[in-house]
């Protein structure tokens, strides 16, 4: 089973700031990686996948980087709504479907 | 657009049963994998399970093998999680999600049923 890290766990930012968030897997997963992003109450939603294409609708200031068993979210600036958790998963060996545990993006 | 609407959630006692649907529009549901998720209260995502188009590919978690079981109605657009012998460390939400097969993200989630195990 491929292993998925995140960190940090929790990242304070204030609001039009920069985010950074980190993913790491056990094993090189090749560019099969997504990024998900969920509200309280709500469904994760796809952000990214392939580790770098936005889904549709996805607003230009989310990016997604790296290859193998390092892959980075950014957030250019931070807008209100982005305060969010933040899951990677990868679906390069399945079964099982692995996420990570997830960033919590806080307003600082 | 893509709608998936899961139902069936409810309270059960501990080895009690319940049977989790996802009702599917918006696309050719019988083109796609599926898939269930689930998410326990305050925790992370776990895949589940997860069904081929035709019925015939299926895969479980090691966590649920033998106790869950898949399935899906492509005449109604219907996603099917029969669960058997609960435990309480099944409490979660159960999202089905469509999937866009090998090397493929989980696209589209529906909002989720809740399921709480407890005596």
């Amino acid at each position: 089973e491929i292993v998925m890290t995140q960190s940090p766990a929790t990242l304070s930012v204030s609001p039009g700031e920069r985010a950074t968030l980190s993913c790491r897997a056990s094993e090189s997963v090749s560019n099969n990686l997504a990024w998900y992003q969920q509200k309280p109450g709500q469904a994760p939603r796809l952000l990214i996948s392939g580790a770098s294409s936005r889904a549709t609708g996805i607003p230009a200031r989310f990016s997604g980087s790296g290859s193998g068993t390092e892959f980075t979210l950014t957030i250019s600036s931070l807008q209100s709504e982005d305060f969010a958790v933040y899951y990677c998963q990868q679906y390069n060996y399945w079964p099982p479907l692995t996420f990570g545990g997830g960033t919590k993006v806080e307003i600082k | 657009q893509v709608q998936l609407v899961e139902s069936g959630g409810g309270l059960v006692k501990p080895g009690g049963s319940l049977r989790l649907s996802c009702a599917a529009s918006g696309f050719t549901f019988s083109d796609y994998y599926m898939s269930w998720i689930r998410q326990a209260p305050g925790k992370g995502l776990e895949w589940v399970s997860y069904i081929g188009p035709s019925g015939t590919t299926i895969f479980y978690a090691d966590s649920v093998k033998g106790r869950f079981t898949i399935s899906r109605d492509n005449a109604k657009n219907s996603l099917y999680l029969q669960m058997n012998s609960l435990r309480v460390e099944d409490t979660a939400v159960y999202y089905c999600a469509r999937d866009g097969g090998s090397y493929s993200p989980l696209d589209h989630w529906g909002l989720g049923t809740l399921l709480t195990v407890s005596s």
